[in-house]
C-alpha cells in the first residue's frame, strides 16, 4: 500500500512570495490533514478535511494560508505571501475516518522562508 | 486551552534497559491516544494507538493508559541505539482536534 506522497520535499522562498504544497493521501482515507511543525515543537493542526468538507481550521493564519481538496483526494496548500515564521516544516497526514483514527504522515515539505 | 504534556528530555537510557515516556493531557473527553516516533529530520511515524483503560501491548511496546489520572505512557522494552529519537504523544477524539505533545527526546546508549 502505497503511503502519503507530498511534494516538494524543500522550498526556499523569499518572505512575501507564495508558495504551494501538495498532497495525496493514501487511497481510501477520507481524511487530510495538514499540519505544521516548528524545529523543536509538536506538529500543529492547521486543517482538517473530511473527505471534500472541511472539519477544523481553527488555526490555519486564514489572511495568508489557503487549503483545498477537491474531489475528495489531493489537497493543496498553499501561503501568500509568507513570512520568516513561516519557515517549518509542513506535513501531510491521512486516516480512515475520523481524527479518532491512526494518521499516517507522509515525508513533509521544509519551508524555509528568508 | 486543551493541553498535552511532555517532559521534553533528553532521557537517556543503556541499551537493554526498559525506557519510560510519560504524557499527560487536559480534556477529559478525549478518547483517542497514539504515540509517535520521529527520527532526526523525519516525518512522525505511528508506533500504537490505545483507545481504552489499561495496557496495550506491541512487540517491545507497551503503551498505558489512565483516563481517571489523564496520563499515557509508553514504555519500550530492551530499548536499543535504533530506538533513539523523539517520541510524541497525540490526543483527539470528543470532537476535538488532535493535539501533539512537544514530544520527549530519548537517547540509548550502547
Amino acid at each position: 500500500e502505497a503511503g502519503v506522497a507530498q511534494s516538494p520535499r524543500y522550498k526556499i522562498i523569499e518572505k512575501r512570495q507564495s508558495v504551494a504544497f501538495w498532497c495525496n493521501p493514501i487511497s481510501g482515507h477520507a481524511t487530510l490533514y495538514w499540519y505544521q511543525q516548528i524545529l523543536g515543537q509538536g506538529p500543529k493542526l492547521l486543517i482538517q478535511f473530511q473527505n471534500n468538507g472541511v472539519v477544523d481550521d481553527s488555526q490555519l493564519p486564514k489572511d495568508r494560508f489557503s487549503a483545498e481538496r477537491l474531489k475528495g483526494v489531493d489537497s493543496t496548500l498553499k501561503i501568500q505571501p509568507a513570512k520568516l515564521e513561516d519557515s517549518a516544516v509542513y506535513l501531510c497526514a491521512s486516516s480512515l475516518g475520523s481524527s479518532d483514527d491512526e494518521q499516517y504522515f507522509g515525508p513533509g515539505t521544509r519551508l524555509t522562508v528568508t | 486551552q486543551k493541553e498535552v504534556e511532555q517532559n521534553s528530555g533528553p532521557l537517556s537510557v543503556p541499551e537493554g534497559a526498559i525506557a519510560s515516556l510519560n504524557c499527560t493531557y487536559s480534556d477529559r473527553v478525549s478518547q483517542s491516544f497514539f504515540w509517535y516516533r520521529q527520527y532526526s529530520g523525519k516525518s512522525p511515524e505511528l508506533i500504537m494507538s490505545i483507545y481504552s483503560n489499561g495496557d496495550k501491548e506491541d512487540g517491545r511496546f507497551t503503551a498505558q493508559l489512565n483516563k481517571a489520572s489523564q496520563y499515557v505512557s509508553l514504555l519500550i522494552r530492551d530499548s536499543q541505539p535504533s530506538d533513539s529519537a523523539t517520541y510524541l504523544c497525540a490526543v483527539s477524539g470528543g470532537g476535538f482536534k488532535t493535539i501533539f505533545g512537544a514530544g520527549t527526546r530519548l537517547f540509548v546508549k550502547a
